[in-house]
């Protein structure tokens, strides 16, 4: 079956620090999305790529599709206290299913 | 405001007895997911529908069941049978394939809803 690994699974950094995350497929898909959980919530759409080497940014982030289209990354640019969350990507398959990565979870010092 | 809604946030139920999730969307999305969440995990998805009167199970599919008689609903039962039914559960809507265009592939979260077996 498809399989997505993202990584890393946590990460705890200083505010101001950047961040980066990143996700593999074992097939080729047509859209990567990143989203973002807060605890206790569901999670929320940060990022759509739709193209092969697309790069889009929301911010203080950015995503980008890889040229071969099994991966993807998000950077986080200095960090702050409220980015604190999981992060998922997420892949859509021609039959429908969203597949998630596994989360990375995020924590940020003051 | 268009939005998915998912009702009650918190619910708690005695072992034996069957609860259903309450999810409502009025974005006019075709396709309509319900995933669980257990802590420190990922989403695993339970069942989804791409059209209305039918859907299909996913990963984790026993001992829940679902309907989806209006385009806009799509209640998750989780029955008696589901042994570990503690979690938090999301349901999420997109376009869906038959309109599919980019913005298609995105889909879109309720805020959750808690469940606690006591």
């Amino acid at each position: 079956g498809q399989q997505l690994n993202q990584s890393p699974q946590s990460m705890f950094i200083q505010e101001g620090e950047d961040v980066s995350m990143n996700c593999t497929s074992s097939s080729i898909f047509n859209t990567w999305l990143w989203y973002k959980q807060d605890p206790g919530e569901g999670p929320v759409l940060l990022i759509a790529l739709y193209k092969a080497g697309e790069l889009t940014s929301n911010g203080r982030l950015t995503a980008q599709f890889g040229i071969t289209r099994k991966d993807s990354f998000l950077n986080i640019s200095a960090s702050i206290p409220s980015d604190v969350g999981i992060y998922f990507c997420a892949l859509r398959s021609n039959t429908g299913k969203l597949i998630f990565g596994q989360g990375t979870t995020l924590q940020v010092k003051p | 405001d268009g939005g998915i809604t998912q009702s009650p946030k918190y619910l708690f139920r005695k072992e034996g007895q069957n609860v259903t999730l309450s999810c409502e969307q009025n974005l006019n999305h075709d396709a309509m997911y319900w995933y669980r969440q257990d802590p420190g995990q990922g989403l695993r998805l339970i069942y989804y529908s791409q059209i209305v009167n039918d859907f299909q199970k996913g990963d984790i599919a026993e001992g829940y069941s679902v309907s989806r008689e209006k385009k806009e609903s799509f209640p998750l039962t989780v029955t008696s049978a589901q042994k570990n039914p503690t979690a938090f559960y999301l349901c999420a809507s997109s376009i869906g394939p038959f309109r599919l265009t980019n913005s298609g592939n995105t889909i879109y979260f309720g805020e959750g809803s808690w469940l606690t077996v006591v």
